[in-house]
C-alpha cells in the first residue's frame, strides 16, 4: 500500500526566500506524482505533474523533481511571495490492478510567507 | 472553462437524512473519483469510476453510493447521514490512457455538516 509523507508539516519564511518542500513515498511503482496547492476553504489547484519517466517539471517559479529510486519528490519555490501562502499537497498515482488511477495524498505542508 | 463543478457548496443535514452530492466535468475525462478531507486524516478516496457504467470502492466507501450513467456526471449519494460523515467532499477527474491517468482536476468542494 502506497504511503506518502510530507515534511515539514508547516513552514514560515520571509518574503523573497527560496524554499523546498519534501514529499516521500513508499512504493516506487509510482507512475506519476502531482503537486497541488490548497487555499483555506478552497479546492485543490494542480501545480505540477511529473510522470515516472521524467525527473523534473518547471512552471514559473516552481520546480518539482522526482526520484523514484529514493522514493522522494521535492517542490522548489523560488523568490517566495506572500501570495504563495497556502497548503501544498503531493499525491502519488500507482499503475494498474487495484491501484488504478488512485491518488494517495500526503498530509500537506502549510506554508506561510510573511512580508 | 468550467472544469469540475460540484454542487452544493455547503449543506447541513440531520442524522438519518439522505442526499446527493453532484459532480460534473466538461473535459470528457473517463476517470472520476470522490475524496473526503478531514483534519489529521488528509484526503481519502471514497469511490471512483473508470468510465460510464463502471464504478468501484475506494478506501472509505461505507455509507456512500455512486453511479456513472454518463461520462460527464458522477453523483455521490449519502444513504443515511451520520455525524461521522461531516467532512469536505471533493470530486476529481482525469484523462485515462492505456490504464494510466494524467493530471487530476478537482472541484471546489462541498462542505457537509451532519447534526
Amino acid at each position: 500500500k502506497q504511503e506518502v509523507t510530507q515534511i515539514p508539516a508547516a513552514l514560515s519564511v520571509p518574503e523573497g526566500e527560496n524554499l523546498v518542500l519534501n514529499c516521500s513515498f513508499t512504493d516506487s511503482a509510482i507512475y506519476n506524482l502531482q503537486w497541488f496547492r490548497q487555499d483555506p476553504g478552497k479546492g485543490l489547484t494542480s501545480l505540477l505533474l511529473i510522470q515516472s519517466s521524467q525527473r523534473e517539471q518547471t512552471s514559473g517559479r516552481l520546480n518539482a523533481s522526482l526520484d523514484k529510486s529514493s522514493g522522494r519528490s521535492t517542490l522548489y519555490i523560488a523568490a517566495s511571495q506572500p501570495g504563495d501562502s497556502a497548503t501544498y499537497l503531493c499525491a502519488g498515482a500507482n499503475a494498474g490492478g487495484t491501484s488504478y488511477g488512485k491518488l494517495t495524498f500526503g498530509q500537506g505542508t502549510i506554508l506561510t510567507v510573511h512580508p | 472553462n468550467a472544469g469540475v463543478t460540484q454542487t452544493p457548496k455547503f449543506q447541513v443535514l440531520k442524522t438519518g437524512q439522505s442526499m446527493t452530492l453532484q459532480c460534473a466535468q466538461d473535459m470528457n475525462h473517463e476517470y472520476m473519483s470522490w475524496y473526503r478531507q478531514d483534519p489529521g486524516m488528509g484526503l481519502r478516496l471514497i469511490h471512483y469510476s473508470v468510465g460510464a457504467g463502471i464504478t468501484d470502492q475506494g478506501e472509505v466507501p461505507n455509507g456512500y453510493n455512486v453511479s456513472r450513467s454518463t461520462t460527464e456526471d458522477f453523483p455521490l449519494r449519502l444513504l443515511s447521514a451520520a455525524p461521522s460523515q461531516t467532512s469536505v467532499y471533493f470530486c476529481a477527474s482525469s484523462y485515462s490512457s492505456w490504464g494510466q491517468n494524467t493530471e487530476a482536476f478537482f472541484g471546489q468542494g462541498t462542505r457537509l455538516t451532519v447534526v
